[in-house]
């Protein structure tokens, strides 16, 4: 299973841009990437999920290099409602009935006024 | 509907209680999973049900006892449960073979005295 690196902690402000990189170096041919957003005391919230080079939905986009071993994960014009744990996760998906996912130790967002 | 539902929202238990917590969905998903998340921790994968049958089992104590009676419905069914096992229990729901896209329930916040 591919083990994921993200940073613990991230602040910005209101209206600004967010980029939250996560390394998975040993991520599998099989393997997609996948963002999730989570509220204190709510369950996980998917955010966007990609394979590779650019995917934009109307929340937030996410960037794959051609060699796959991180990807940044891109909020647009953040604002307080946006302060939460993100959650990039890595495996395998289509064509899997597994469902073997793991959560790593997500990136505690926190936007200021 | 794109609702995963769980009762009881909270729950508090002696170690000698036996109880459930209940999950449903109406996505018409065939993939269902547990997953247990302490205090400022990821969620943790406990069990994996893929078209009513248990696929994974994450080495979760018996004290866990999982049931799927239907497509639509996940039990987890708690029995002599230690302090230790206080969590948010968090119910899971996908497409068989779309493990990434997956969406959660509220939670049930256990507590175990």
């Amino acid at each position: 299973l591919a083990k994921t690196t993200q940073p613990i902690s991230m602040d910005s402000y209101e209206g600004q841009e967010v980029n939250i990189t996560c390394s998975h170096n040993n991520i599998a041919t099989n393997d997609y990437i996948t963002w999730y957003q989570q509220f204190p005391s709510q369950g996980p919230r998917f955010i966007i999920q990609g394979y590779k080079t650019k995917v934009t939905n109307e929340v937030a986009s996410l960037f794959i290099p051609a060699d796959r071993k991180s990807s940044t994960l891109s909020l647009p014009r953040v604002s307080l409602s946006d302060t939460a744990v993100y959650y990039c996760l890595v495996g395998d998906d289509r064509g899997s009935t597994l469902g073997r996912l793991y959560f790593g130790r997500g990136t505690q967002l926190t936007v200021w006024p | 509907d794109t609702e995963v539902t769980q009762t009881p929202k909270h729950l508090v238990m002696g170690m000698t209680n036996k109880k459930s917590l209940k999950c449903e969905q109406h996505m018409g998903h065939r993939a269902m999973y547990w997953y247990k998340q302490k205090a400022k921790k990821p969620p943790e994968l406990m069990f994996v049900y893929s078209y009513e049958k248990l696929s994974i089992n994450e080495s979760v104590p018996s004290r866990f006892s999982p049931e799927c009676p239907n497509s639509s419905l996940l039990n987890l069914h708690l029995h002599a449960l230690q302090p230790e096992d206080s969590a948010l229990y968090l119910c899971a729901s996908s497409q068989a073979g779309y493990a990434g896209t997956q969406y959660f329930g509220p939670g049930t916040r256990l507590l175990v005295l």
